[in-house]
């Protein structure tokens, strides 16, 4: 059990580029979610995928943020014209079925 | 809105002493509630859980109370150690909450510090 691995750690950009963040989730885990989080905030819920199909969106994702998952195992967050309101640590998690979830170290976002 | 509050920011307790931390939700669709701890650049890890079911879950020095009535939860930590000091937030899910299958919402975290 190698955890969930996400890359980059770190990512700096200036605003009105394009960033790809990735996430390799715990090998047996079919169910894969991305949150993101400010400082002083919680982890706010993004998208949820079970295998390849994406199940859920909330809100929060704008048209400027796409999610795949194409074979069910890693997944990629794509953010395109990054503003600086996208600054956030982007997490991700997976888990089982009815099991709780497994957090990555997530990718601190920085848009200048 | 805030389905789940954690209204202390910060707690500073001596070690030894008992921590305890607070939570509130106001969703009644969440069954099962979680602490998660969290280091600095690091992602939240997982503390300990309970189902709306039970009222005491006990994993060593953490105990979570639960209080469905007053939709209140509580985490005790005893005795505090310096390596708690962490942001520890509390999380619940439910099977109509919202955020996937199995997915959580999160309170805003108490940092908890722990002195010497």
């Amino acid at each position: 059990d190698t955890g969930v691995s996400q890359n980059p750690r770190h990512k700096i950009t200036k605003r009105g580029q394009n960033v790809t963040f990735r996430c390799d989730p715990i090998s047996e885990h079919n169910r894969l979610y991305w949150y993101r989080q400010t400082l002083g905030q919680g982890p706010e819920f993004l998208t949820y995928f079970q295998n390849e199909a994406q199940l859920e969106k909330s809100r929060l994702l704008s048209d400027r943020f796409s999610a795949e998952r194409p074979k069910g195992s890693f997944s990629t967050l794509e953010i395109q014209r990054t503003e600086q309101g996208d600054s956030a640590m982007y997490l991700c998690a997976s888990s089982n079925r009815g099991e709780k979830l497994f957090f990555g170290s997530g990718t601190q976002l920085s848009v200048l | 809105d805030q389905q789940v509050k954690q209204n202390s920011p910060s707690l500073s307790v001596q070690e030894g002493r008992i921590s305890i931390l607070n939570c509130d939700y106001t969703n009644s669709m969440f069954d099962y509630f979680l602490w998660y701890k969290k280091y600095p650049a690091e992602g939240p890890t997982f503390l300990i859980s309970i189902s709306s079911i039970k009222d005491k879950n006990e994993d060593g020095r953490f105990t979570v109370f639960l209080n469905k009535s007053a939709k209140h939860l509580s985490l005790h930590i005893v005795p505090s150690q310096p390596g708690d000091s962490a942001v520890y937030f509390c999380a619940a899910s439910g099977v109509y909450s919202g955020g996937g299958a199995d997915g959580l919402t999160f309170g805003k975290g108490t940092h908890l510090i722990i002195q010497p």
